[in-house]
C-alpha cells in the first residue's frame, strides 16, 4: 500500500523560502512521477507540476515555472518541493501526490499548510 | 490550456437522491477524464478514472459517462457520507487540469 507522509505547517514570512517534503513508503518510489498541487484556502485544486525521481526530471506548470523547485532522494524515497518568493497568496494546503498511469492521481498525502504572513 | 467547467457549482439533494454532475472541457480530452471527492480537512480521493472506471474501494453507486468535451458523475442514490465537495481534472495533455469543483450538501 502506497503511503505518503508530508511535513508539517510552516509560518512564513513573504519573500522567503519554504520547502517541503513527502516521504513515500509502499510500491516503487523511482519510476513513478511525485505531482505537486496546491489548494488555496476555500478554494480548488491547482497542478504545480511533479518529478520522476528516476530521471530526476521535473515539469513546471508555467505559473509556477522559474519560483518552485522539485527535488528526489531515491535513498529515502523522499520528494520535496521548494517554493520561493512567497507571497501571501501563496498560503495554501500544499499537496504532493504519486500517479499510477501518467498524471492520474490515486495516491496523496495528507497535505501542509503553508501560511505566509508578515 | 483546457479548461474544464463543472456544475452546477452546489448541488443540494437528500440522502437516497440520484446526483449528477457534470464537467465540460474547452476541448477534447478523450476519455482522459477524472473525477475526486474531497471532504473536509482531507486530500482528495480519485473516485473515477478515464470516464467510467471505479478506483479501487470506491462503491458502484458511484458511475462515470462521457467523452470528448463533455462528462458526467453520477451517484445512483446518495449515502450521509457522499456530501463533499467533487473535482473533475483531465490528463489529455500538458497541463493537467482540475475542474472548480462541485459542492454537493445535504438538503
Amino acid at each position: 500500500q502506497v503511503q505518503l507522509v508530508q511535513s508539517g505547517a510552516e509560518v512564513k514570512k513573504p519573500g522567503s523560502s519554504v520547502k517541503v517534503s513527502c516521504k513515500a513508503s509502499g510500491g516503487t518510489f523511482n519510476n513513478h512521477a511525485i505531482t505537486w498541487v496546491r489548494q488555496a484556502p476555500g478554494q480548488g485544486l491547482e497542478w504545480m507540476g511533479g518529478i520522476i525521481p528516476m530521471f530526476g526530471t521535473s515539469t513546471y506548470t508555467e505559473k509556477f515555472q522559474g519560483r518552485v523547485t522539485f527535488t528526489a532522494d531515491a535513498d529515502t524515497t523522499t520528494a520535496y518541493m521548494e517554493l520561493s518568493s512567497l507571497r501571501p497568496d501563496d498560503t495554501a494546503i500544499y499537496y504532493c501526490a504519486r500517479d499510477r498511469e501518467q498524471w492520474l492521481l490515486p495516491y496523496w498525502g495528507q497535505g501542509t499548510l503553508v501560511t505566509v504572513s508578515s | 490550456e483546457i479548461v474544464l467547467t463543472q456544475s452546477p457549482a452546489t448541488l443540494v439533494l437528500s440522502p437516497g437522491e440520484r446526483a449528477t454532475l457534470s464537467c465540460r472541457a474547452t476541448q477534447s480530452v478523450t476519455d482522459y477524464l477524472a473525477w475526486y471527492q474531497q471532504k473536509p480537512g482531507q486530500a482528495p480521493r480519485l473516485l473515477i478514472f478515464d470516464t467510467s472506471y471505479r478506483a479501487t474501494g470506491i462503491p458502484v453507486r458511484f458511475s462515470g459517462s462521457g467523452s470528448g468535451t463533455d462528462f458526467t458523475l453520477t451517484i445512483s442514490s446518495l449515502e450521509p457520507e457522499d456530501f463533499a465537495v467533487y473535482y473533475c481534472q483531465q490528463r489529455s495533455s500538458w497541463p493537467p487540469t482540475f475542474g472548480q469543483g462541485t459542492r454537493l450538501e445535504i438538503k
